[in-house]
């Protein structure tokens, strides 16, 4: 079945330092891909997406592009924040039998030092 | 607009006891679904609703049941508690089915079963 696979955690860096947290996919058809945030103590919420391949997703200084030669979505940010530190998933979307599932990755704590 | 809502937000049960967790949307999204999340494991898709009247399981739903009586509500009932089922709950909705939408979720409920 599909599935997602991302970078063990947890991820610890000074301000300013440039951030790559890694995603692999396996799916069969043409997903969507997607990385959610989860700030402590509260819900997901979207920080990017890209539907199709050589899409480029960004959001709030964070890009990923969907490769799918490589079958990797990698989040990117030039620069981090302290205000950055929080949980980040990989996901895929794809229809199966007419519903649309999220399949998720395990999830990459960050936590950025000032 | 309170997007998804969720209650309670913790709950502690004992072995066996059964309960409803509650999940409410107010943006008129056909689509909804249950996820629950384990450390190191992501989100897995508990049940889900294409809409009223229709659930269907997802990748863990036993132990769980569902019901969708109106486009609004979706709550979820675990009938008899057991251990395996102390985890973080996440009700989420989305406005389509198609694979490329955003879900949005709730804050959550954590649950403890002793």
């Amino acid at each position: 079945g599909d599935s997602v696979t991302q970078m063990e955690g947890p991820v610890t860096l000074s301000e300013e330092a440039f951030l790559t947290i890694n995603c692999t996919y396996t799916a069969t058809g043409y997903p969507s891909l997607f990385w959610y945030v989860q700030y402590p103590g509260e819900g997901l919420q979207l920080l990017l997406k890209a539907t199709k391949a050589d899409d480029k997703g960004s959001n709030k200084g964070f890009e990923a592009t969907y490769r799918k030669e490589t079958t990797s979505f990698h989040l990117e940010k030039g620069s981090v924040q302290v205000s950055d530190s929080a949980v980040y998933f990989c996901a895929l979307s794809s229809l199966i039998q007419g519903a649309q599932k999220l399949v998720f990755g395990q999830g990459t704590r960050l936590t950025i030092n000032p | 607009n309170a997007g998804v809502t969720q209650t309670p937000k913790f709950q502690v049960l004992k072995t066996g006891q059964s309960m409803t967790l509650q999940c409410a949307q107010d943006m008129n999204h056909e689509y909804m679904s249950w996820y629950r999340q384990d450390p190191g494991m992501g989100l897995r898709l508990i049940h889900y609703s294409v809409g009223a009247g229709i659930t269907d399981q997802g990748e863990v739903p036993n132990g769980y049941n569902v019901s969708r009586s109106t486009t609004e509500d979706f709550p979820l009932r675990l009938l008899s508690a057991a251990p395996s089922q102390t985890s973080v709950y996440f009700c989420a909705s989305s406005y389509d089915e198609g694979s490329s939408y955003e879900q949005y979720f709730g804050p959550g409920t954590r649950l403890t079963v002793t």
